[in-house]
């Protein structure tokens, strides 16, 4: 069963930075588009942003709140994906989901976010 | 940008059917998916491509698209159908996914 697995949630000040880890077990990471989506507290879901593989260019998009603090980056030989969080507001408080598509295959982008890990958890508070 | 609403809340008796709606301006030329999201638990997609149902969502969920309104169906809804269902587009002018708000399935 493919898993995905992030880390590096915790609380942080406003204005710092924090890097989330997204890992997975039973699925090959390189090939595979990678989205970072959030969950204020009591609201709903938000998309932060995309990675493709390096196959595909391994370009990104980020969302509009987050674009220019937030970054998405991939290292294959270690097979996880990042979510490089700086100048952070206390609106980005949140938990933060990795998702890929069914299988983690790049066919399947449009398909819908088949796989979801368990969340971590950002607080950003003085 | 494109906008996806949904109602806040839904409420149903055990066995009847649910119906949760997703309006968009001509949505019905996009793909929805749906997801269901039990309180503590990651979403999980429960609909996609408009009426596609993943293998392990029971044939109680269903799917339609059209015009401005997409809609999700619980049949025989169960108490364990209570949870927040969102609905999903992938929007081709800015290569950004969307979200609804969230509607809050309340079995009575």
């Amino acid at each position: 069963e493919v898993q995905l697995v992030e880390s590096g949630g915790g609380l942080v000040k406003p204005g710092g930075s924090l890097r989330l880890s997204c890992a997975a077990s039973a699925l090959t990471l390189s090939n595979a588009w990678m989205n970072w989506v959030r969950q204020t507290p009591g609201k709903g879901l938000e998309w932060v942003g995309r990675i493709k593989s390096k196959s595909d260019g391994g370009t990104t998009q980020h969302a509009a709140p987050v674009k220019g603090r937030f970054s998405i980056s991939r290292d294959d030989s270690k097979d996880v994906v990042f979510l490089q969080m700086n100048s952070l507001k206390t609106e980005d408080t949140a938990v933060y989901y990795c998702t890929t598509s069914l299988n983690g295959d790049p066919a399947y982008y449009y398909y819908g976010m088949h796989v979801w890990g368990q969340g971590t958890t950002v607080i950003v508070s003085s | 940008s494109f906008v996806l609403t949904q109602p806040p809340s839904v409420s149903v008796a055990p066995g009847e059917t649910a119906r949760i709606t997703c309006g968009g301006n001509n949505i019905g030329s996009k793909k929805v998916h749906w997801y269901q999201q039990r309180p503590g638990q990651a979403p999980l997609l429960v609909i996609y491509f408009d009426f596609d149902r993943p293998s392990e969502i029971p044939e109680r969920f269903s799917g339609s698209n059209s015009g401005n309104t997409a809609t999700l169906t619980i049949s025989r809804v169960e108490a364990g159908d209570e949870a927040d269902y969102y609905c999903q587009v992938w929007d081709f002018n800015s290569d950004h996914w969307l979200f609804g708000g969230g509607t809050k399935l309340t079995v009575l």
